[in-house]
């Protein structure tokens, strides 16, 4: 499957300041990619599905304007969190989806990176 | 709209015990399951998916899991425990659309005690 990287695994940064956090899709040309966020101790709530050369698709209730992804080419997505607080603090997941079979895809999913916001 | 419910948020097992964790879901179509497994500060590790071949699947690590549809169950198993299983897990299922959106159960810490 599909081998996916993020950078930073983690960051720390000022309320206030914008984090950009980047997915790549080493060994797979990805058109689509998927960005979930994870509080402690709970699941993956998805966050939005970013698709190349267009513009991404938000989950209800997910900031377009917070959360900004750039989908520019088939290995790379990026998420920035803009005039980040707290609350934002989180652990991003992203995943490319890759065709599996016949009518499904499947998800592989990247390290992850920890955002703490002071 | 599909959903799926993890029952036990924290399963606790003896390392060689059974493990079993649960897993059930609603959809309105056949679905297809997943769960995977994640380790502290990691992303999520495929262990197995149905995906309407055959109903009981097994996967990585030893796990395996049946799919039940007259009660609407995905349970995850392992004959054996092993302490490095001690791990999140969790359950999923896709909407079949071209979107391949994945929906996530609660998930289930499984702890093992030697």
């Amino acid at each position: 499957g599909a081998v996916v990287s993020q950078h930073p695994s983690r960051v720390i940064c000022k309320s206030g300041t914008s984090v950009k956090i980047e997915c790549r899709s080493l060994d797979f040309q990805a058109t689509t990619m998927f960005w979930y966020r994870q509080f402690p101790k709970q699941s993956l709530m998805l966050m939005a599905t970013s698709n190349e050369g267009s513009k991404a698709t938000y989950e209800q209730g997910v900031e377009k304007d917070k959360f900004l992804i750039n989908h520019a080419s088939l290995t790379l997505s990026t998420l920035t969190v803009t005039s980040a607080h707290p609350e934002d603090s989180s652990f991003y997941i992203c995943s490319v989806e890759e065709l599996a079979g016949a009518h499904y895809n499947e998800q592989f999913f990247g390290p992850g990176t920890r955002l703490t916001v002071l | 709209a599909q959903s799926v419910t993890q029952l036990g948020s924290h399963v606790s097992v003896s390392e060689g015990a059974l493990v079993l964790l649960r897993c059930n879901y609603s959809s309105s179509v056949p679905p297809y399951l997943f769960w995977y497994v994640q380790y502290p500060n990691q992303g999520l590790q495929l262990l197995l998916k149905y995906t309407s071949a055959a109903t009981l699947v097994k996967g990585i690590n030893g796990f395996e899991a049946e799919f039940k549809k007259s009660e609407t169950s995905f349970h995850l198993t392992k004959p054996s425990a092993h302490m490095s299983d001690a791990a999140e897990y969790f359950c999923a299922v896709s909407d079949r659309s071209n979107t391949g959106k994945l929906i996530f159960g609660q998930g289930t810490t499984l702890q093992v005690k030697p």
